[in-house]
């Protein structure tokens, strides 16, 4: 079965710098990988979605890779603000093209001022 | 549009009572789901229904039953709750349709079993 790991629980970083965040899968390639933000006593709220066939994916200081050879997206945040300090979690299509979706543990960003 | 609605918020059973959360969507999506989600573990899928009149299971299924009532409500009962339930339980819902796979979801219920 597919397994998801993203490689931080926590990761601490300044104002103004990128925050890259990591997300390894182990099985199948995934037709898409998708990122969602986590703030405490929230749902997640999606972010960004992108295809197999996709290399990279922006939307305004947000970028997005997915690198299917090493099974592996990553997840920036260029000019990062405290506002973004949240937990960021990556999902996956449960099986390998359909809607529901498997998620990893997540990692908590802490922005500092 | 108020989007994915979850009631109750807050729920503390004791062992062995039932009851059953709720779920609504005013987005017309086809697909709903209920996930759990618990500290260290993340969230786990426990049911999905990719369309009306269909569920299926998920990660984490036992213990619960769910009921796609009509397309916008998705309900999940606990027959008889047990302690390892106590969680915070999320409804989403996504078109479905080939392309639209971003989720939406609830704020969730808060559920404790003593």
């Amino acid at each position: 079965s597919q397994k998801i790991e993203q490689n931080s629980e926590a990761l601490n970083i300044q104002e103004g710098k990128t925050a890259t965040l990591t997300c390894n899968y182990t099985n199948y390639s995934p037709a898409y990988l998708q990122w969602y933000r986590q703030d405490p006593g929230r749902g997640p709220v999606f972010l960004l979605l992108i295809r197999e066939n996709e290399k990279e994916k922006r939307k305004e200081r947000l970028k997005v890779t997915f690198d299917t050879t090493l099974k592996q997206s990553l997840f920036h945040i260029t000019a990062s603000q405290p506002a973004d300090s949240a937990t960021y979690l990556c999902a996956l299509p449960e099986n390998q093209a359909g809607t529901a979706l498997i998620f990893g543990k997540g990692t908590t960003l802490s922005v500092s001022s | 549009n108020a989007g994915v609605t979850q009631t109750p918020k807050f729920q503390v059973l004791k062992t062995g009572q039932s009851m059953t959360l709720q779920c609504a969507q005013d987005m017309n999506h086809n697909s709903m789901y209920w996930y759990r989600q618990d500290p260290g573990m993340g969230l786990r899928l426990i049911y999905y229904s990719a369309s009306e009149g269909t569920t299926d299971k998920g990660e984490v299924p036992n213990g619960y039953n769910v009921s796609r009532l009509n397309k916008r409500e998705f309900s999940l009962r606990l027959e008889s709750a047990a302690p390892s339930q106590t969680s915070v339980y999320f409804c989403a819902s996504s078109g479905g349709q080939k392309g639209n796979y971003e989720q939406y979801f609830g704020p969730g219920t808060r559920l404790t079993v003593t």
